[in-house]
């Protein structure tokens, strides 16, 4: 099975900060299959990224992905108020499809 | 516009089962693999079932495999879950959500899971 770690686990950051968000994989990772969610309290996670650098229509270009093989990278430059929140790294290379444990963004 | 809209979740004792269902609207169902994503309470996103386009292909997390089944109905435009001898730790919200992805003889694209539905809640507990 292929695991994912995500690190670090909480990111205090002020608004207008950038983050930066890792995911790690424990075998090579066809980056087609990679992809970031986002999940505020009360709401269902939201597509941020496919296909480890791709963004889906109406996703603000302040989010940006990268990585491949085994270590990708989930960037948000200048941090806005609504961009607190748990961001999630996913594949769907080989079932199990396995969720990364999540990095929590939070208001410094 | 595309929608996702879970139903049938509820308190059901240890042991006992519940049937989850999805209904999808505002895309063409039969193109696409349907999945399943819980979160227990307090918890990260956790995996729990795929279903092929075609319905022939269907995928378990082991933590579900032999007492959860997915099912898809083409006809009402539903993919279901079945579950099935329920545990205390599967407690949680349950997600649909559609595998958008493009599927050609010569080649295959995936763009994520990219609709997601509201979630409904299931709680085992006595």
């Amino acid at each position: 099975d292929i695991v994912l770690t995500q690190s670090p686990g909480t990111l205090s950051l002020s608004p207008g900060e950038r983050a930066t968000l890792s995911c790690r994989a424990s075998q090579s990772v066809d980056s087609k299959y990679l992809t970031w969610y986002q999940q505020k309290p009360g709401q269902a996670p939201r597509l941020l990224i496919y296909g480890a650098s791709s963004r889906p229509t109406g996703i603000p270009d302040r989010f940006s992905g990268s990585g491949s093989g085994t270590d990708f990278t989930l960037t948000i430059n200048t941090l806005e108020p609504e961009d607190f929140a748990v961001y999630y790294c996913h594949h769907y290379v080989i079932a199990p499809f396995t969720f990364g444990p999540g990095t929590k963004v939070e208001i410094k | 516009e595309v929608q996702l809209l879970e139903s049938g979740g509820g308190l059901v004792q240890p042991g006992g089962s519940l049937r989850l269902s999805c209904a999808a609207s505002g895309f063409t169902f039969n193109n696409y693999a349907m999945n399943w994503v819980r979160q227990a309470p307090g918890k990260g996103l956790e995996w729990v079932s795929t279903i092929s386009g075609t319905g022939d292909s269907r995928y378990y997390a082991d933590s579900v495999k032999g007492r959860f089944t997915i099912s898809r109905d083409k006809s009402k435009n539903t993919v279901s879950l079945q579950m099935n001898s329920l545990r205390t730790e599967d407690t949680a919200i349950y997600y649909c959500a559609q595998t958008n992805e493009s599927i050609s003889p010569v080649d295959y694209f995936y763009y994520g899971l990219d609709v997601w539905g509201q979630g409904t809640s299931v709680t085992v507990s006595s």
